[in-house]
């Protein structure tokens, strides 16, 4: 059983567009992190929300943290190439704990 | 910049033979993971060490897999014996707990067993 879907599954857009990615979950968790992944490489760590409703933004890129912690989203503004890459959620489900569980991934293509 | 570094990058083995993948953490990090990625399961967490104690391998096939970290420069995850099905990208990744600066992740290893 996955505690964490992501959708969608694969993503193609042009250059400019804007887009949003889900996480979600019918468990409730403590914090949750956003990962990027690229081709050959370890994840690397975007955010980390821990509060219900919490909006952080990076750039380009939104984050969301649902108000009963169970969700979130990832929204990105005007994409670029450079944003291509398999988009990870992780949850945290106990306070205190460092141990995340991934979600199983957006794989976005940006095209030129 | 820090890194967690593993080796060895890539590794083709027969089936049966011992594999040992190893794991050097970020200097003052005090929890290691390993996870290992394929294209059907994800990213799945197979072991969870905090201080070099292992808190967690519930994920972990207990009768072929072990992981250790002798001291805290070096963590490893040892297969034997090894199978087809254990072809994977394995992860090894480094945090500080009580932080939330999440986890820093090393290159992997990408491991296929014929």
């Amino acid at each position: 059983t996955q505690l964490l879907e992501q959708s969608p599954q694969f993503l193609s857009i042009q250059e400019g567009e804007n887009l949003t990615v889900y996480c979600n979950s019918s468990s409730v968790f403590s914090s949750l992190q956003w990962y990027r992944q690229e081709p050959g490489e370890g994840p690397v760590l975007l955010v980390t929300v821990v509060t219900g409703g919490e909006v952080k933004k990076l750039k380009r890129l939104t984050f969301q943290f649902g108000d009963a912690r169970k969700d979130s989203s990832l929204h990105i503004t005007a994409a670029q190439p450079g944003d291509t890459g398999l988009y990870l959620c992780a949850g945290a489900r106990t306070s205190g704990t460092y141990k995340y569980i991934f979600g199983t991934g957006t794989r976005l293509k940006v095209l030129a | 910049d820090a890194r967690v570094t593993q080796t060895p990058r890539d590794k083709v083995t027969e089936m049966g033979q011992e594999v040992t993948m190893r794991c050097q953490p970020i200097l003052g990090h005090n929890t290691v993971f390993w996870y290992r990625q394929t294209m059907m399961q994800g990213l799945e967490l197979l072991a969870y060490f905090r201080n070099r104690a292992p808190l967690d391998d519930s994920g972990m096939p207990k009768d072929r897999f072990s992981a250790e970290m002798p001291d805290a420069t070096l963590a490893t995850l040892k297969i034997q014996p090894s199978e087809p099905r254990d072809s994977a990208v394995y992860f090894c990744a480094s945090g500080l707990e009580g932080t939330y600066y999440g986890y820093t992740f090393g290159s992997g290893t990408r491991l296929t067993v014929v």
